[in-house]
């Protein structure tokens, strides 16, 4: 079966400091992969998706870059945090035309 | 206007009752239609997926799509307290190449369901 790995679970991280989250996947091969960022009262946006390996397209300019090394591995990243970079940040994957997306448990992120 | 625009809310119901959760949507693009279910801090898990105007039932839950006006919409029937949740309406289309589906979502709307 097909299951989504996002780690980790909760993140306190000092205005300036470099972000790292991973999400991998399992069980299936060339998912497009996502990231979405979910504010309090601004619903979910859309911040990178990746069809491949190497491929990348950023959907909002912003302090923020996604990497995607490995077919079922996929990286957020940040060199140096904003106080505006918090939220919930969500994976999600999809393989197939127009099925739902499955997202992974997300990544609390509060940047103090 | 916003492509997709949902009530956020908050509603609350006595157990049993039946709810009802609303989407417009304006972009007549969009192919794919879905509701998703999210509990606090956690992410959202699909609920309910369909690509055609008309009805879709799955246990308690109907999915209606009413593509000429751009309206989509989520019952469910004998509402129990464990629905209380975010509910969140999604759409997608397809990209050019027909290798990438985005999906646009509404803000969600908060459902309390009393005991």
């Amino acid at each position: 079966s097909q299951t989504i790995h996002q780690w980790p679970a909760t993140l306190v991280q000092p205005v300036g400091s470099p972000l790292s989250l991973e999400c991998t996947v399992e069980g299936t091969s060339n998912p497009n992969l996502y990231w979405y960022r979910q504010a309090a009262g601004r619903g979910l946006q859309l911040l990178f998706y990746s069809v491949g390996i190497g491929q990348i397209s950023s959907e909002v300019p912003q302090n923020l870059s996604a990497s995607r090394p490995q077919d079922r591995q996929f990286i957020l990243s940040s060199k140096k945090l904003l106080l505006s970079d918090s939220g919930f940040y969500l994976c999600a994957w999809i393989i197939g035309t127009g099925n739902g997306y499955t997202f992974g448990s997300g990544t609390r992120l509060t940047v103090v | 206007q916003k492509e997709v625009e949902q009530d956020p809310g908050p509603l609350s119901v006595p157990e049993g009752a039946i709810v009802s959760l609303n989407c417009t949507y304006s972009n007549s693009a969009f192919q794919y239609f879905m509701w998703y279910r999210q509990y606090s801090r956690k992410g959202p898990e699909l609920l309910m997926y369909t690509y055609s105007s008309g009805n879709k039932e799955d246990g308690r839950f109907t999915a209606q799509v009413d593509k000429s006006s751009k309206y989509i919409s989520l019952f469910i029937r004998d509402s129990q307290p464990s629905d209380s949740a975010t509910y969140l309406c999604a759409m997608s289309r397809v990209e050019s190449g027909g290798s990438n589906y985005k999906l646009t979502f509404g803000k969600g709307t908060l459902l309390t369901v009393n005991p």
